[in-house]
């Protein structure tokens, strides 16, 4: 089945610029989206189809995707995003199904 | 605005059947969209459960899919989730969620606030 690979965790200081990669196989076929998901709460979706956002989501919030690797790109960084990042791609090769990648906790310095 | 809520027991017996229902308010369930579940072990990363079309046509996550049912009651607005032979492993945060619209790969929207079910004796 289809792998999504993400480095467990990012560090930035503030107002820097971020940037949490996923990678799969030939990743830059497929349509990438990004959740943000703080603790305890539900997932919010903060980039979609590789480079879209959502009504609502900072312009800080830009996304990208080629070959083998997806960046979700988090610029000016506040202390307000600290939070696990996840990509998700929907795997149609064989089965049919949503694939996360593991999930990057970012931190602000 | 699209509302999700799961409900279900918080605690289940190892060997028995996990049920979840996700009422969904604001928005027609029979009105394009794929309807979804997906859980969260403590601690761990999100995992895709599956997901139903109000017709009744059903995806599930390879890995689960021998012990997942999800069915939908469009009188009701509502889709529900079984999952059977429970182990601790499957102790988790449940959401409940609107998931791709029907023939493409649109991401997963709207979310419910997510239910904890512990698998315990």
């Amino acid at each position: 089945s289809y792998v999504l690979t993400q480095p467990p965790s990012v560090s930035v200081a503030p107002g820097q610029t971020a940037r949490i990669t996923c990678g799969g196989n030939n990743i830059g076929s497929k349509s990438v989206h990004w959740y943000q998901q703080k603790p305890g709460q539900a997932p919010v979706l903060v980039v979609y189809d590789d480079s879209d956002r959502p009504s609502g989501i900072p312009e800080r919030f830009s996304g990208s995707n080629s070959g083998n690797t997806a960046t979700l790109t988090i610029s000016r960084v506040e202390a307000g995003d600290e939070a696990d990042y996840y990509c998700q791609v929907w795997d149609s090769s064989s089965d049919h199904f949503w694939v996360f990648g593991g999930g990057t906790k970012l931190t602000v310095l | 605005q699209v509302q999700l809520q799961e409900s279900g027991p918080g605690l289940v017996k190892p060997s028995e059947t996990l049920s979840l229902t996700c009422a969904v308010s604001g928005y027609s369930i029979s009105s394009g969209y794929y309807w979804g579940w997906i859980r969260q072990p403590p601690g761990k990363g999100l995992e895709w459960i599956g997901s139903i079309y109000h017709s009744g046509s059903t995806y599930y996550n390879p890995s689960l899919k021998s012990r997942v049912t999800i069915s939908v009651d469009t009188s009701k607005n509502q889709f529900s989730l079984k999952l059977s032979s429970v182990t601790a492993a499957d102790t988790a945060v449940y959401y409940c969620a609107r998931d791709r619209y029907v023939d493409t790969a649109t991401p997963i929207d709207y979310w419910g606030q997510g239910t904890l079910v512990t698998v315990s004796s």
